[in-house]
């Protein structure tokens, strides 16, 4: 099973700062890595998928980079929304897929 | 508008048995995957179970394997999970998801999610 790992589990910053997520996949998983946002009692939902592409209505300011073992997510300049835990998730061989444990962007 | 919503969670003893229902619109059923997910706060998120467009293939995380069912109705639009067995350790969120993407890559969207408490 591939096992992700996130850091820093808790990242806190100010809004308009840029915000670097990572993402290390214990084997490679190709591009096949996406990114979640979830907000405190919501189910999460998607950001990126396929490493590096935006999903519907995802504002530009997310960005997805990364192959292989190695993931960033970057918000560009961090607006009152985005505070939120974000994970990352793979599905390179599948069953099963696997999650990150959760990078918690908190409000400095 | 795309929508899962998930019910049929609650309070269920130990050895007991849940039936989670989660029915779909706004998107053609028939031809997703779908999927279910849960999530506790020591584990985190945990993939469960994966059902074909036709039903005709299913997949299990190890952990549920030989207790739990995943099955669909794609003529009610419906995706289910039947849990038996269950245990204090099945405790979650469980999430309906479609499972997107040329090859079930991704999940999106995702169900408000249905609380099941395992506990006597």
């Amino acid at each position: 099973e591939i096992v992700l790992t996130q850091s820093p589990a808790t990242l806190s910053l100010s809004p308009g700062e840029r915000a670097t997520l990572s993402c290390r996949a214990s084997q490679s998983v190709g591009n096949y890595l996406a990114w979640y946002q979830q907000k405190p009692g919501q189910a999460p939902r998607l950001l990126i998928y396929d490493a590096s592409n935006r999903a519907t209505g995802i504002p530009a300011r997310f960005s997805g980079s990364g192959s292989g073992t190695d993931f960033t997510l970057t918000i560009s300049s961090l607006e009152p929304e985005d505070f939120a835990v974000y994970y990352c998730q793979q599905r390179s061989n599948w069953p099963p897929y696997s999650f990150g444990q959760g990078t918690k962007l908190e409000i400095k | 508008e795309v929508q899962l919503v998930e019910s049929g969670g609650g309070l269920v003893q130990p050895g007991g048995s849940l039936k989670l229902s989660c029915a779909a619109s706004g998107f053609n059923f028939s031809i997703y995957w779908m999927s279910w997910v849960r999530q506790t706060p020591g584990k985190g998120l945990e993939w469960v179970a994966n059902i074909k467009r036709d039903g005709s293939e299913k997949y299990y995380v190890g952990s549920v394997r030989g207790r739990f069912t995943v099955s669909r109705d794609n003529a009610k639009k419906s995706l289910y999970l039947q849990m038996d067995s269950l245990s204090a350790e099945d405790t979650a969120v469980y999430y309906c998801a479609r499972a997107s993407g040329v090859n079930a890559n991704w999940f999106d969207p995702w169900g408000q999610g249905t609380l099941v408490i395992v506990s006597s």
